[in-house]
C-alpha cells in the first residue's frame, strides 16, 4: 500500500495570507488527524476528522479549520497567517473500524514558513 | 489530562553501545503507548506499540520497551546502537481507542563512532 501523502512538501507564506495543505490516507484509512510540530511546542494535536465529520479537536484558534472529502482526503486551512504558524503539519491516518485500538501512520509533513 | 515526559531532551552513545530511553506518562486509564522516530525533515515512523497483554513489546530495528504500570513508565531500548538510529525519538500516549496522541517533547540521539 502507498503510505500517508501531504501535499504540498514545502511553503512559505507571508503574515496574513491563508494556506491549504492537503493530506491523503493509506487506502482504506477512513480517519485522518493533524499535528502541528514546533520547536518550542513540540507536537500538538489539531483535530480529527472521521467520515467527513470533525470528531476531536485540540486547543488551537478557530483560524486552524479543516474538512475530509468523501474520499477520505483531508485538508486543513490556516487563515490570516501568523509568525507563530511556522511549523511542520503532519496528518496521520488509521482505518477507525471501530474495534481494537489502532495505530496512526503518518506522512512526511508539510514545511510552512512564515514570513 | 493526559501527559508525556522525556526527561532527557539530548543523549548522545557511542556506536555499539546500549540505548535506553526514558518515557513517563500520566493518564487514567490504560494506556495505549508508543514509540515513534524522526529523522531530519521526515515524518514520524511507529517504532512500536503498547495496548496490553505482554509488557515488553518488541519493534522494529531491535527496539523493545517495557510498560511499568507501577512507575507509569514505557522506557525504549536497543542492546547495541547503529549510526543510521541517530535521529529524535518520540513517546506518546493514546485515549481510547488512540484517536489523539499526546506526545513527549522528544529526545535527539547522538551517536559517535
Amino acid at each position: 500500500k502507498a503510505g500517508v501523502t501531504q501535499t504540498p512538501r514545502y511553503l512559505i507564506k507571508t503574515r496574513g495570507q491563508q494556506v491549504t495543505l492537503s493530506c491523503s490516507p493509506i487506502s482504506g484509512h477512513r480517519s485522518v488527524s493533524w499535528y502541528q510540530q514546533t520547536p518550542g511546542q513540540g507536537l500538538q494535536f489539531l483535530f480529527e476528522y472521521f467520515s467527513e465529520t470533525q470528531r476531536n479537536k485540540g486547543n488551537f484558534p478557530g483560524r486552524f479549520s479543516g474538512r475530509q472529502f468523501s474520499n477520505s482526503r483531508s485538508e486543513m486551512n490556516v487563515s490570516t497567517l501568523e509568525l507563530g504558524d511556522s511549523a511542520l503539519y503532519l496528518c496521520a491516518t488509521r482505518n477507525a473500524g471501530g474495534g481494537p485500538p489502532e495505530t496512526q501512520y503518518f506522512g512526511p509533513g508539510t514545511r510552512l514558513l512564515v514570513l | 489530562a493526559q501527559s508525556v515526559t522525556q526527561p532527557d531532551i539530548h543523549i548522545t552513545v557511542s556506536e555499539g553501545a546500549s540505548l535506553e530511553l526514558r518515557c513517563n506518562y500520566s493518564y487514567g486509564a490504560t494506556p495505549y503507548l508508543f514509540w515513534y522516530v524522526q529523522s531530519p525533515g521526515q515524518g514520524l515512523q511507529l517504532l512500536l506499540k503498547y495496548f496490553s497483554g505482554d509488557t515488553l513489546v518488541q519493534g522494529i530495528k531491535g527496539f523493545e520497551a517495557e510498560f511499568k504500570r507501577s512507575q507509569s513508565s514505557f522506557n525504549l531500548r536497543k542492546p547495541s546502537v547503529h549510526w543510521s538510529d541517530a535521529a529524535e525519538y518520540f513517546c506518546a500516549v493514546g485515549d481510547r481507542g488512540a484517536q489523539k496522541l499526546v506526545f513527549g517533547q522528544g529526545t535527539r540521539l547522538t551517536i559517535n563512532p
